[in-house]
């Protein structure tokens, strides 16, 4: 399966607690980036990334919120002291890296916090 | 003003009809433009892009592109009842790196038997 692979599918998580999300791009893309989809809201951006690099965040909470995606293995989002506002789906796409560079997304990682 | 503004619907087609669903977009600049599908609790499925004014026809979709008039439109014919979704509209910036999609809120589609 040459999808997007996002782990877990589902995360519970008390208040205060760390949260990490992770995400394998499509074989052979090397830009990943993350969208946070509230209920009954629309998905938002949060951070768009390459090997080892931050492109754009602008989407991302000032506080408590980090990414990465390093030179091996895959990208992480990493939220620290989760609140119930937290609770969302998140979903990571990953793009080619060519001229158009269409997004394809992955299953999303369903996130509760308690 | 909304980035990219779609009807939240529910639009009801009959099956066998042609579902029109449309999106505005504000930032002139904007060259990308690509409709998903979102089934309930799923995830979003890319199913057309678009770059250029004019017609994008793939099976059963078209999309309509009109940079002039910042609109973009699917046309879905010979609707089944497995189109029955969440279509989302998404414009590719052009700042910050260029790759951020900014989405709407989406036009729940029900085709009726």
């Amino acid at each position: 399966n040459a999808g997007v692979m996002q782990n877990p599918r589902h995360l519970v998580r008390r208040r205060g607690q760390e949260a990490r999300l992770r995400c394998s791009p499509m074989k052979g893309h090397s830009h990943v980036y993350w969208y946070r989809q509230l209920p009954e809201e629309g998905l938002k951006f949060m951070v768009y990334l390459q090997k080892e690099n931050i492109i754009d965040e602008s989407g991302m909470p000032k506080e408590r919120f980090s990414a990465e995606f390093p030179k091996e293995g895959p990208s992480i989002l990493r939220i620290q002291q989760v609140v119930r506002g937290d609770s969302a789906a998140y979903f990571c796409a990953s793009s080619p890296g060519t001229k158009w560079n269409e997004q394809f997304f992955g299953p999303g990682t369903r996130l509760t916090v308690l | 003003q909304k980035e990219v503004e779609q009807n939240s619907g529910p639009l009801s087609v009959p099956e066998g009809a042609i579902a029109s669903l449309n999106c505005t977009y504000s930032d002139r600049v904007s060259q990308s433009f690509f409709w998903y599908r979102q089934y309930s609790g799923k995830s979003p499925e890319l199913i057309m892009s678009i770059y250029s004014n004019g017609d994008k026809e793939d099976g059963r979709f078209t999309a309509q592109l009109n940079k002039a008039s910042q609109y973009v439109s699917l046309l879905i014919r010979d609707s089944q009842p497995s189109d029955s979704a969440t279509y989302l509209c998404a414009v590719k910036g052009v700042t910050g790196g260029g790759n951020k999609l900014t989405f709407g809120t989406g036009t729940q589609l029900k085709v009726e038997l």
